[in-house]
């Protein structure tokens, strides 16, 4: 099966430092990634949906200033949460989605997670 | 907006016996509908999906769902449980939205299968 690759898997941080996670599509091309925040014994909400070559499309409520995504490639994405404060902790996942055509039902492949921990 | 409903937020099971895990849904069109499967401070793992054709799917790891149009229900299912089944289950609907697909999540139902 495909397989994603997230790093780092844990990361502790001061307040006001960037933190970077990064997310590799290992064995498949990714023309769009997704970046979810969960929290404790929570849902995965969405924050945005990343697509090679060009912006990100945020969801409602989520600063696009404090989480910066990049996907340079077809193969990553990475997710910066830039001046990073204690309510950042969570714990983060990213998603990939293989290029479009006739196999893709819309099935996405996740990432272990990263949990991120501010102090 | 499609969206996935999950009534339960926690399922208990004795070992051995079968389990349901329930999802309905509120789409537009025709449902694509999946189960995934979370262990603790882990990504989530694909287990099944239905997108068309036989209403009952079979899964990773003994699981099935039985997709029903006319309760638009997509119940997860093991016959017999097992103590590792143990875990977060999320349900989720696709959505088509400016050029990709996209899955939109229930709450989560907690699993847990006891000795």
């Amino acid at each position: 099966g495909a397989v994603v690759s997230q790093h780092p898997s844990r990361v502790i941080c001061k307040s006001g430092t960037s933190v970077k996670i990064e997310c590799r599509s290992l064995d498949f091309q990714a023309t769009t990634m997704f970046w979810y925040r969960q929290f404790p014994k929570q849902s995965l909400m969405l924050m945005a949906t990343s697509n090679e070559g060009s912006k990100a499309t945020y969801e409602q409520g989520v600063e696009k200033d404090k989480f910066l995504i990049n996907h340079a490639s077809l193969t990553l994405s990475t997710l910066t949460v830039t001046s990073a404060h204690p309510e950042d902790s969570s714990f983060y996942i990213c998603s990939a989605s293989p290029l479009a055509g006739a196999s893709n039902t819309g099935e996405l492949f996740f990432g272990e997670g990263s949990r991120l921990t501010v102090l | 907006a499609q969206s996935v409903a999950q009534p339960e937020d926690q399922v208990n099971v004795a070992e051995g016996n079968p389990l349901t895990v329930k999802c309905t849904y509120s789409v537009s069109g025709n449902p694509y509908l999946f189960w995934y499967v979370q262990y603790p401070n882990r990504g989530l793992q694909f287990l099944l999906k239905y997108i068309t054709g036989d209403n009952l799917v079979k899964g990773s790891y003994g699981f099935e769902a039985e997709f029903n149009k006319s309760q638009t229900s997509f119940h997860l299912k093991k016959p017999s449980a097992l103590v590792s089944d143990s875990a977060l289950y999320f349900c989720a609907v696709r959505e088509r939205s400016g050029g990709y697909n996209k899955l939109i999540f229930g709450a989560g139902t907690r699993l847990a299968v006891h000795p």
